[in-house]
């Protein structure tokens, strides 16, 4: 059973718009959260993460957003680039040390 | 340069044929894991390791054993593949997730490719 949720497989926004890229988690023990990119023929690489004892984290274009009641995370990419087009995960750390990922998001950021 | 190392790359092998795949890591990190990525299922995690002679089961390891008898390297054998395990699969290491700071994280090997007919 999935237990961290991306639902939207697909997205495309304009360059220089704000790209919102949603996630979802049922296990309310999950205390570490993060956001990785994936171009294809390439390993995923660290966007940003954010701890469950906040609700904000931002770095430079990214941001994440955690909403622990709805056990719902958001990134946001403001202006987003053409070079900003990949897949994206999101992931939770579990106890044991056990990672979860979603299913990824495919962003298309048109020029 | 710090990376993530997996070998082979692409490989393509029959059913029941004991394979190893490589994993080695020059950063010194105590955290090693195997993760596979297939269509409409993201990215699972098969085994990690926290340490030396340390190994826990993630999410799919039914199929696959995994050995670290030394800090740099964790690889994935499997020893009998089947068709279910042709998938992306992908090694990756960090700090102890518990300890690393928030500017780190995880460093994932480029991939392999694995079709088992």
């Amino acid at each position: 059973d999935q237990q961290v949720k991306q639902n939207s497989p697909s997205l495309s926004v304009q360059e220089g718009r704000i790209s919102i890229l949603n996630c979802d988690y049922t296990n309310s023990m999950f205390d570490y959260f993060l956001w990785y990119k994936k171009y294809p023929a390439e390993g995923p690489t660290f966007l940003i993460s954010i701890s469950s004892i906040k609700d904000k984290n931002e770095d430079g274009r990214f941001t994440v957003f955690l909403n622990k009641s709805a056990k719902h995370l958001s990134l946001h990419i403001v202006p987003s680039q053409p070079g900003d087009s990949a897949v994206y995960f999101c992931a939770a750390l579990g106890t044991g040390n056990q990672f979860y990922f979603g299913t990824g998001t495919s962003l298309t950021v048109i020029p | 340069e710090a990376q993530v190392t997996q070998n082979p790359r692409y490989l393509i092998t029959v059913t029941g044929k004991k394979l190893t795949v490589t994993c080695s890591q020059n950063m010194n990190h105590e955290y090693m894991s195997w993760y596979r990525q297939d269509p409409g299922l993201g990215l699972r995690q098969i085994y990690y390791s926290m340490n030396v002679e340390v190994t826990d089961k993630g999410d799919v390891p039914e199929g696959y054993k995994v050995s670290r008898k030394e800090k740099r390297n964790f690889p994935l054998i499997l020893e009998s593949p089947s068709p279910n395990q042709t998938s992306l699969y992908f090694c990756a290491s960090s700090l102890n997730p518990r300890l690393m700071p928030s500017t780190d994280t995880q460093y994932f090997g480029p991939g392999t490719r694995l079709t088992v007919l």
